[in-house]
């Protein structure tokens, strides 16, 4: 079963940083292109951050760059994204979302339940 | 980067037909063929209906589909179903310096 488990999200206060996770099984983690994207409450999704099957091509939204940066470990099937500087407008659900092509421009064809990442002092 | 534009909200009658409009750019949906379509029940997390204008995924009911002209992408539901209400959005990929993808600001669909 193809699976995408996202964890490390928490109540973290403002400035602060926290470092998110996504376990992927199921598929050939390194044939694909993956995704973070973000919705606060209430809200519509935002993407966040993509990047390339080898690293190689990294994008990040005008609201996360400088701030954020993704990564991925292919060996262990993960990805991950660093955050820092955090921001109250940076609270809400994040998923990681597969891509659905080796670059990052496809669509998002695998998401995972999201995890919560709440701003607040 | 601007949102893409979409109508806040679209009913329908079981049965019958709706479009959801996509409004961009040519810089995301008019310069490419990168568009895709999510549907998102209540407290669910986002599922993949359409990609590269219109192509269904497997398994997503033929009832779906998609297009484009110009700057517009358009996802139209056909024999609409009570299943069906949800929130979708459209998504494409764009040109815009390190930015790889924009979403729309989605669409509440509402079965009468």
């Amino acid at each position: 079963e193809v699976q995408l488990v996202e964890s490390g999200g928490g109540l973290v206060q403002p400035g602060r940083s926290l470092r998110l996770s996504c376990a992927a099984s199921g598929f050939t983690f390194d044939d694909y292109a993956m995704h973070w994207v973000r919705q606060a409450p209430g809200k519509g999704l935002e993407w966040v951050s993509g990047i390339s099957w080898n690293s190689g091509s990294i994008g990040y939204a005008d609201s996360v760059k400088g701030r954020f940066t993704i990564s991925r470990d292919n060996a262990k099937n993960s990805l991950y994204l660093q955050m820092n500087s955090l921001r109250a407008e940076d609270t809400a659900l994040y998923y990681c979302a597969k891509g659905s092509i080796a670059a990052p421009r496809g669509a998002f064809d695998i998401w995972g339940q999201g995890t919560m990442v709440t701003v607040s002092s | 980067q601007s949102a893409l534009t979409q109508p806040a909200s679209v009913s329908g009658s079981p049965g019958q037909s709706i479009t959801i409009s996509c409004t961009g750019t040519s810089s995301d949906v008019g310069g490419y063929n990168y568009v895709s379509w999510y549907q998102q029940h209540p407290g669910k997390a986002p599922k993949l209906m359409i990609y590269d204008v219109s192509n269904r995924p497997s398994g997503v009911s033929n009832r779906f589909s998609g297009s484009k002209s110009g700057n517009t992408a358009s996802l139209t539901i056909s024999g609409l179903q009570a299943e069906d209400e949800a929130d979708y959005y459209c998504s494409s990929y764009t040109s815009s310096s390190t930015l790889f993808y924009v979403f729309g600001t989605g669409t509440k669909v509402t079965v009468l």
